[in-house]
């Protein structure tokens, strides 16, 4: 398996526009999670999904933020319009079952996103 | 929200030393795990121990968890250039609201192992 799969992995925008970032979980996997990075804050979860329907997204910084997964091998984190704040590294992990008690997520590569 | 906290911040040894890591967490959870992230890179799994067990180990790597105290702590042995990276534990505690569990990470620690 290639694993959880993100794209783009580094993406430079400027501020107000819309900024759209990609993942595709492992094949299997039935849960999937969005996490975003920075200095500050360290990781945080902003979504998850079971199923492509989504189950928490308390960590959801603001209505600038949406995500969307619209089938089992793909979702979409979008952030529209995006700030200079939103400079972080987004990652995408995936799960196999409900319960972390038996396995550990899979994390892919991670987006580098730069808003200037 | 960050449950675990670890500690040290930032750890250097010589090749060949043991590192130990450590993570006191603040709620009742149900498994904790330990990642590690090289520079650049997205984290990866190490190794799992349930709230029910008190150690674990994987090849070079010793878990310990005490959840009376709500910490935990990682072992490295036999440390090398490779090991050099990010580490980070992570607390899996059921969330009420949506009855699945909820994963939090803490900050980390950055290894450097000195050749």
């Amino acid at each position: 398996d290639a694993g959880v799969i993100q794209s783009p992995r580094h993406e430079v925008t400027e501020m107000g526009q819309e900024v759209t970032l990609r993942c595709k979980p492992i094949s299997g996997h039935d849960y999937l999670f969005w996490y975003r990075q920075t200095m500050m804050r360290g990781l945080e979860l902003l979504i998850y999904f079971n199923n492509n329907v989504p189950i928490d997204d308390s960590g959801m910084p603001e209505d600038r933020f949406s995500a969307k997964m619209p089938n089992a091998s793909f979702s979409t984190l979008k952030i529209q319009p995006s700030e200079p704040r939103d400079s972080a590294v987004y990652f995408c992990a995936s799960s196999l079952t409900r319960s972390t008690a038996t396995y550990g997520y899979t994390f892919g590569s991670g987006t580098r996103l730069t808003v200037v | 929200s960050q449950q675990g906290e670890e500690d040290p911040q930032a750890l250097s040894i010589q090749e060949g030393e043991n590192a130990t890591m450590n993570c006191s967490y603040k709620t009742s959870i149900n498994n904790l795990q330990w990642y590690r992230q090289n520079s650049g890179r997205g984290l990866v799994h190490l190794i799992l121990i349930r709230s029910n067990e008190r150690e674990k180990h994987s090849g070079r790597l010793r878990v310990t968890l005490d959840t009376s105290k709500k910490s935990s702590s990682l072992l490295i042995t036999a440390s090398r250039a490779a090991d050099t990276a990010s580490y980070f534990c992570a607390t899996a505690s059921r969330d009420s609201k949506t009855s699945y569990d909820k994963v939090i990470f803490g900050p980390g620690t950055s290894l450097s192992v000195i050749p």
